[in-house]
């Protein structure tokens, strides 16, 4: 069975204080790794696809990763509007369900 | 253009009782997929359909149940409701590339159903 780790559960960081994110897989056959946004009340928010190992993705402050293990979230000099909880997804190449981790709340004090 | 549209969106029922949720997905997308999250558990894949086939389930009881219609809305039913299902009920929308589907969901803000 497909399994995703989030790593740590939560992090509070200042702003301005550039941290990472981690993401644990195991996937029989991986077709995509996908990050998403959550703020409170709301849906997640797409941000990134990674398709394999090697591949990086920037968006703003975002920069997504990818191993063959493993997929981090590097957030630079980050902002207060930077916090929610930030999701990470394996999608099964074989039978293609999506397997979602519990995700990493993130905090930026001002 | 408009979002993925859910409703209603708070719901209270109590133990027992069944309840229908709805999705409107965003137009021009065939896919549409349904999780429950919770606190303690995450975000958990229910099913999925594409042009009113189930594509895939998740490991949730057969009181779960879903259908999606010829214009892609879709909905779920969750009969006997539990205390244990009191969670929000998230659905998602995407679209085809290249005939493969894609892991950008688009998600509706979500049902929040309370069981008492």
């Amino acid at each position: 069975e497909d399994q995703v780790t989030q790593s740590p559960e939560a992090l509070r960081l200042q702003e301005g204080e550039s941290s990472s994110l981690n993401c644990s897989y195991t996937v029989s056959g991986l077709r995509g790794l996908f990050w998403y946004r959550q703020d409170p009340g709301k849906g997640p928010e797409f941000l990134f696809t990674l398709y394999s190992a090697g591949e990086e993705k920037e968006k703003e402050r975002l920069k997504a990763t990818l191993t063959k293990k493993e997929s981090f979230l590097h957030i630079t000099a980050p902002k207060p509007e930077d916090s929610a909880t930030y999701l990470c997804a394996v999608r099964n190449f074989g039978n293609e369900k999506l397997t979602f981790g519990t995700g990493t709340r993130l905090t930026i004090i001002p | 253009k408009a979002g993925v549209t859910q409703t209603p969106r708070y719901l209270i029922k109590t133990r027992g009782q069944q309840v229908t949720l709805s999705c409107s997905p965003i137009s021009g997308h065939r896919s549409v997929s349904w999780y429950q999250q919770t606190p303690g558990q995450g975000l958990q894949f229910l099913f999925e359909y594409f042009s009113e086939t189930q594509r895939n389930k998740g490991n949730f009881p057969g009181r779960f149940s879903g259908r999606q219609f010829s214009n892609s809305r879709s909905e779920m039913n969750v009969s006997t409701l539990e205390l244990g299902d009191s969670a929000l009920y998230l659905c998602a929308s995407s679209s085809l590339a290249g005939g493969l589907f894609t892991g950008e969901l688009f998600f509706g803000e979500g049902s929040r159903l309370t069981v008492l």
